[in-house]
């Protein structure tokens, strides 16, 4: 089985600053990982995902994460924040084989951008 | 217009009360599932539907029941609505795509309240 740990719930942050929310994950699989985000009022939109090669992987809206093998994170980071990044972030897995697709999710992360 | 909808978008309810959520989609996808979301606990799978006549639960399916009347619509159900079903569910579909891996799409939500 796997399982999602986001232990910041809540991140306070400056326009223009950096930002890094946090992602580790259990499996005794290989996986598949997502990064979503839900805007206020709206529905999960897909960010990033990770599934194989490059550890590295780019999303939308200036985001990316990287993806750490031996220490199990996913990391999600953007370089210089803006006050419409307001959101929940939440990061997902899921095994890469098997018959069923099922998404794990965190618990999930609110970030907030102050101007 | 949207791929993925959900009807309604707000409801209250009141204990005891049978109430039914509908999603439909317009992608073409063979899978679908149903999530609700509760502050601090993320996501968690409530029901998935593989096709028509594949239909499975999920980690909380006590107190709902499901419906995959056409390869477009997949409807929840609460029997008998209690309190501690408040909350935002989510409906999401997916199929294989070109990489094989079942990208979940979310639609809206619907904000359900039990009175």
């Amino acid at each position: 089985a796997q399982s999602v740990t986001q232990l910041d719930s809540q991140v306070p942050v400056f326009e223009e600053a950096p930002v890094e929310l946090r992602c580790n994950y259990s499996s005794s699989v290989s996986v598949y990982l997502f990064w979503y985000v839900q805007y206020p009022n709206q529905g999960l939109q897909l960010l990033l995902k990770y599934l194989s090669g490059s550890t590295l992987v780019k999303g939308i809206n200036g985001f990316e994460a990287e993806f750490n093998k031996s220490q199990t994170s996913f990391h999600l980071r953007k370089p210089s924040v803006h006050i419409s990044d307001t959101a929940e972030y939440f990061c997902a897995v899921r095994a890469s084989g098997g018959a069923t697709n099922k998404l794990i999710f965190g618990t999930g992360t609110l970030l907030a951008v102050q101007p | 217009d949207a791929d993925v909808t959900q009807t309604p978008r707000n409801r209250i309810t009141k204990t005891g009360k049978r109430i039914m959520l509908e999603c439909s989609q317009t992608k073409g996808h063979d899978r679908m599932y149903w999530y609700r979301q509760d502050p601090g606990l993320g996501l968690r799978l409530i029901y998935y539907s593989f096709d028509v006549k594949d239909i499975n639960k999920g980690e909380i399916s006590d107190g709902y029941s499901v419906s995959r009347q056409a390869q477009a619509k997949f409807s929840l159900s609460l029997e008998s609505a209690i309190p501690n079903q408040t909350a935002l569910y989510f409906c999401a579909t997916s199929d294989a795509g070109t990489s094989g891996i079942y990208e979940q799409y979310f639609g809206p939500g619907t904000r359900l309240t039990v009175t």
